[in-house]
C-alpha cells in the first residue's frame, strides 16, 4: 500500500505561531484529506484535497499531487488548536480506502 | 443531520465473549468503512462496504466481520474477542456514487477495552 510519512510528528508553538505541517506519500493519489483529531478524540475534517490550494479561515492547505507531497498551513495558532493533525490518501486497490500518516502532534500554550 | 453515530461510546469486554459495535448514517452515503486507531500507528481499515450487500477486507480484517444488509447501517463484530482488540473502532462514510470515492466522513469512535 501506500506509505504516507508526516513531518514533524511534534510541534511546540505559542499561541500566535504560525506553522506547517508536512504529508509525503509514496504514490499517486485520487484523494487526500487532512484531519484534526482534537483532544477528546473526534476526527473533524478539515480539507479534502487532492490538487491546489485550499483556504478556511486559519488554515490553508496546497497539494502538489505531481511531487507526492501536501502541506498544511495554520496561521495565528490557538489553544484550540491543539491535537493531532493527520493527512490520509486515497488510491488503493481498495477504491475509497485511506491511508493514513501516523499525524503531528500540535500544542500549542497561551 | 446527526451524519455518523456509533455505540457505544466506550465498552470494557472480556476476552472471549463477542461483541457488535454499531454504525448509523443518515447521509445515504453508499460507502462505508471500519477503521481502528491505535496509539502511534494513526488508523488502519479493518472492513468497507462500496455498496448495501457488499463487503471487502481491508488491512486489519481479522478477527472481525461486517454485514450490510442496508445503506444506512454498517455494524462490526468481534466474535471472540482478545486483548490486541482494545482501540478506538472508527466508522467512516463517503459517496462514491460520481466514481470518485469523495471525501469520507467519521463517526465519534467506540472505545474498547478487551480484558
Amino acid at each position: 500500500g501506500i506509505q504516507v510519512e508526516q513531518s514533524p510528528p511534534d510541534l511546540i508553538l505559542q499561541e500566535g505561531a504560525n506553522s506547517t505541517l508536512r504529508c509525503n506519500f509514496s504514490d499517486s493519489v485520487n484523494n487526500l484529506q487532512w484531519f484534526h483529531q482534537n483532544p477528546w478524540g473526534q476526527l473533524i475534517n478539515l480539507f479534502y484535497i487532492p490538487s491546489g490550494t485550499k483556504q478556511n479561515g486559519r488554515l490553508s492547505a496546497t497539494t502538489v499531487a505531481t511531487e507526492r507531497y501536501s502541506l498544511l498551513y495554520i496561521s495565528s495558532s490557538q489553544t484550540t488548536d491543539s491535537g493531532v493533525y493527520f493527512c490520509a490518501v486515497d488510491g488503493g486497490s481498495t477504491l475509497g480506502r485511506l491511508y493514513f500518516g501516523r499525524g503531528t502532534q500540535l500544542t500549542v500554550w497561551p | 443531520t446527526a451524519g455518523i453515530t456509533q455505540a457505544p461510546t466506550s465498552q470494557i469486554l472480556a476476552a472471549g465473549r463477542s461483541m457488535t459495535l454499531r454504525c448509523t448514517q443518515d447521509m445515504r452515503h453508499n460507502a462505508m468503512y471500519w477503521y481502528r486507531q491505535d496509539l502511534g500507528l494513526g488508523l488502519r481499515l479493518i472492513h468497507y462496504s462500496n455498496t448495501a450487500g457488499t463487503t471487502g477486507k481491508g488491512e486489519v480484517p481479522d478477527g472481525y466481520s461486517v454485514s450490510r444488509a442496508n445503506t444506512d447501517d454498517f455494524p462490526l463484530t468481534l466474535a471472540s474477542a482478545v486483548p490486541s482488540q482494545t482501540s478506538v473502532y472508527f466508522c467512516a462514510s463517503s459517496d462514491a456514487t460520481s466514481g470518485d470515492y469523495n471525501e469520507q466522513f467519521f463517526g465519534p469512535g467506540t472505545r474498547l477495552t478487551v480484558l
